[in-house]
């Protein structure tokens, strides 16, 4: 079955430690994204990459980094320079390139940062 | 910059109501319009897509019209169901863009 798998589904850390969220993707596609979604609210868009060994910021990229080496993986380090972590992380992947090409998403790992 | 803004909520109906969600969206060209489903502690699932003017999704008895007269992809249901509850996302894609924005969210809770 294809998919996207995110783990930990939960993940607790003391302030000061820097966090790494796992996304791996079998669709063989091109772009991954990750969005973090606070309480109540929509999502907000951190990094995305298009293709390996390359990815851009996204509104809110301050505090978090990422990595793209396979086309499979796509890992979000939380670093300690991040103000407030404690969210739902979501990761998603697309086809790209012309219309139609909907994200696909995985089940989300909530950090929980005290 | 493209942008979607849905309607507020949260939206509470009794189980068998007629459902509508607002969703207007602002972008340049033809973008790519999305519904989307969220329940409890998950990640969103797709539930319709539109890709042109006119085109018309549909999925689990949920439709939405793709209006580019009036940039807007209404949500509507005929008769929602308890497991119909969840907050829904309306999205969309610019075309040649990789990028999608997503609106605020909808909760709808559906009492029996």
């Amino acid at each position: 079955d294809g998919g996207i798998t995110q783990s930990p589904k939960y993940l607790f850390r003391k302030e000061g430690q820097n966090v790494t969220l796992s996304c791996e993707q079998n669709l063989n596609h091109d772009a991954m994204y990750w969005y973090r979604q606070d309480p109540g609210q929509g999502l907000r868009l951190i990094y995305y990459s298009q293709i390996v060994n390359d990815f851009q910021k996204g509104d809110i990229a301050e505090g978090y980094s990422v990595s793209r080496e396979k086309k499979e993986s796509f890992p979000l380090t939380v670093t300690s320079a991040q103000k407030n972590p404690t969210a739902f992380y979501l990761c998603a992947s697309s086809g790209t390139g012309g219309l139609g090409y909907e994200q696909y998403f995985g089940p989300g790992t909530r950090l929980t940062v005290t | 910059g493209d942008s979607v803004t849905q309607m507020e909520g949260p939206v509470t109906l009794s189980e068998e109501a007629f459902l509508t969600i607002n969703c207007t969206y602002t972008a340049t060209g033809y973008p790519s319009l999305f519904w989307y489903v969220q329940y409890p502690g998950e990640g969103l699932q797709l539930l319709l897509k539109a890709t042109k003017a006119d085109d018309k999704g549909s999925n689990k008895g949920f439709e939405a019209t793709y209006r580019k007269e009036t940039t807007s992809f209404h949500l509507e249901k005929g008769s929602v169901q308890v497991s119909d509850s969840a907050v829904y996302f309306c999205a969309l894609r610019g075309y040649n863009n990789n990028d999608m924005r997503f609106g605020a969210g909808t909760r709808l809770t559906v009492k029996p």
